[in-house]
């Protein structure tokens, strides 16, 4: 069974650009969850989407935005690059984003804003 | 509201010693505990985790993690370190509801030959 992919691995961009990441789930894992990893604040979770739908969402600004299809595959959205942005992105897949539930996560995209 | 503090951004041990690297929690809810690897330009990697039941959890690569609800602990060990071993690991929490994760900021596992 193939893992979840993230397309691009890399992106360089500057400040003011948006950018859109991708993320393609584990085949039949509903629950798609989005983390950000800096050197500065660890891991910390974006939101997650299960069957379309937001269904949480950290303590990020209105820039940081996503959305999932009806095959669940994802993508995340930023808005107006600032050089804090610079991270890596983590997208992770469940079955259901259930308390307990394992998630898998992928090779994760590394944003360089410039 | 939960939060993890893992004890030491690096830890250095010889091959073949023991490895223990340690993890405390905050949950105002029975939580689930996790223990993630990361290596170099990679995404996590799943060790183990502690749902319910046994307070002593086995995981992959000879890795195990004991849940002490009185410490509020969940720390990982293994008993002898290998080259590979060599990673950051990461401890998380999740409480009921969604499996929303809190991680700790991590633990770089130096191996030395």
């Amino acid at each position: 069974k193939a893992g979840v992919t993230q397309t691009p691995r890399y992106l360089i961009k500057t400040r003011g650009q948006q950018v859109t990441l991708s993320c393609s789930p584990i085949s039949g894992h509903r629950s798609v969850s989005w983390y950000q990893q800096t050197p500065g604040q660890g891991l910390q979770f974006l939101f997650e989407y299960f069957s379309e739908t937001q269904r949480n969402k950290g303590n990020f600004p209105g820039r940081f935005s996503g959305r999932q299809f009806s095959n669940s595959r994802s993508e995340m959205n930023v808005s107006t690059l600032e050089l804090g942005d610079s991270a890596l992105y983590l997208c992770a897949s469940s079955l259901a984003y259930l308390a307990g539930d394992e998630q898998f996560f992928g090779p994760g995209t590394r944003l360089t804003v410039l | 509201a939960q939060s993890v503090t893992q004890l030491g951004s690096h830890v250095s041990v010889s091959e073949g010693a023991l490895v223990l690297l340690r993890c405390n929690y905050s949950s105002s809810v029975p939580p689930y505990l996790f223990w993630y690897v990361q290596y170099p330009n990679q995404g996590l990697q799943l060790l183990l985790k502690y749902t319910t039941g046994a307070t002593l959890v086995k995981g992959i690569n000879g890795f195990e993690a004991e849940f002490k609800k009185s410490e509020t602990s969940f720390h990982l060990t293994k008993p002898s370190a290998h080259m590979s071993d060599a990673a950051e690991y990461f401890c998380a929490v999740s409480g009921s509801g969604y499996s929303t994760l809190t991680f700790g900021k991590g633990t770089m596992l130096l191996v030395s030959p």
